[in-house]
């Protein structure tokens, strides 16, 4: 089993939809918990982290359970400038820079 | 600031060849690393670094070397190239209460 699972999508939503992307993990003792978001031949570019309360930033919502070992994100009113692959990633080890990624969801969002 | 930079940005390589990819950064953070993308595969750690003077081994460090002489920079050598090293590398720091990642641009690499 990897250590961190997405779907790999393709997610093609009209504009405007409301969509949701999960991520598993496998280490319990895992620490911290991000979402980037990745354009096509782009670098990562940090998205949201996500709290242990959840956490929202405009349209994003990101949430954590840990009894489950997911995170999720939710993108609400979406725009043709949200398509792109979204990644999961997971501080794997407490107090260390061991960050594991996960293959990432790709979005579509379509006019 | 200019945060992360990343050069060259492409780059081909005859198998066997040598060369260097630089990362510089000027945000004076301590930890930095190196990253592949291949298709189909999330980013894979190579080699980090958690100040000058101090490198450790990531998931993937064959055929890779990296030194840290100074805060700034962070170079990663392939000392003798192979077809498996054509990928895209990132170059990333850290920053911010959790840690959170910031990546340079990234280098194409294609090794024949």
């Amino acid at each position: 089993r990897k250590e961190v699972e997405q779907d790999p999508g393709p997610f093609n939503v009209p504009e405007g939809a409301t969509v949701a992307f999960n991520c598993t993990y496998s280490n319990s003792a895992s620490q911290s918990f991000f979402w980037y978001r990745q354009d096509c031949r782009k670098e990562p570019k940090l998205l949201m982290s996500v709290y242990s309360s959840g956490n929202e930033d405009g349209r994003f919502t990101a949430q954590l359970n840990r009894a489950s070992q997911y995170i999720s994100l939710l993108i609400r009113d979406s725009k043709l400038s949200d398509s792109a692959t979204y990644l999961c990633v997971v501080n794997s080890i407490s107090g260390t820079y061991k960050y594991i990624f996960g293959t990432g969801t790709r979005l579509k969002v379509l006019a | 600031n200019a945060g992360v930079t990343q050069t060259p940005k492409f780059q081909v390589l005859k198998t066997g060849q040598s060369m260097t990819l630089q990362c510089a950064q000027d945000m004076n953070h301590e930890y930095m690393s190196w990253y592949r993308q291949d298709p189909g595969m999330g980013l894979r750690l190579i080699h980090y670094s958690v100040g000058a003077g101090i490198t450790d081994q990531g998931e993937v460090p064959n055929g890779y070397n990296v030194s840290r002489s100074t805060t700034e920079d962070f170079p990663l050598r392939l000392l003798s190239a192979a077809p498996s090293q054509t990928s895209v590398y990132f170059c990333a720091t850290t920053r911010g209460r959790q840690n959170e990642q910031f990546f340079g641009p990234g280098t194409r690499l294609t090794v024949l």
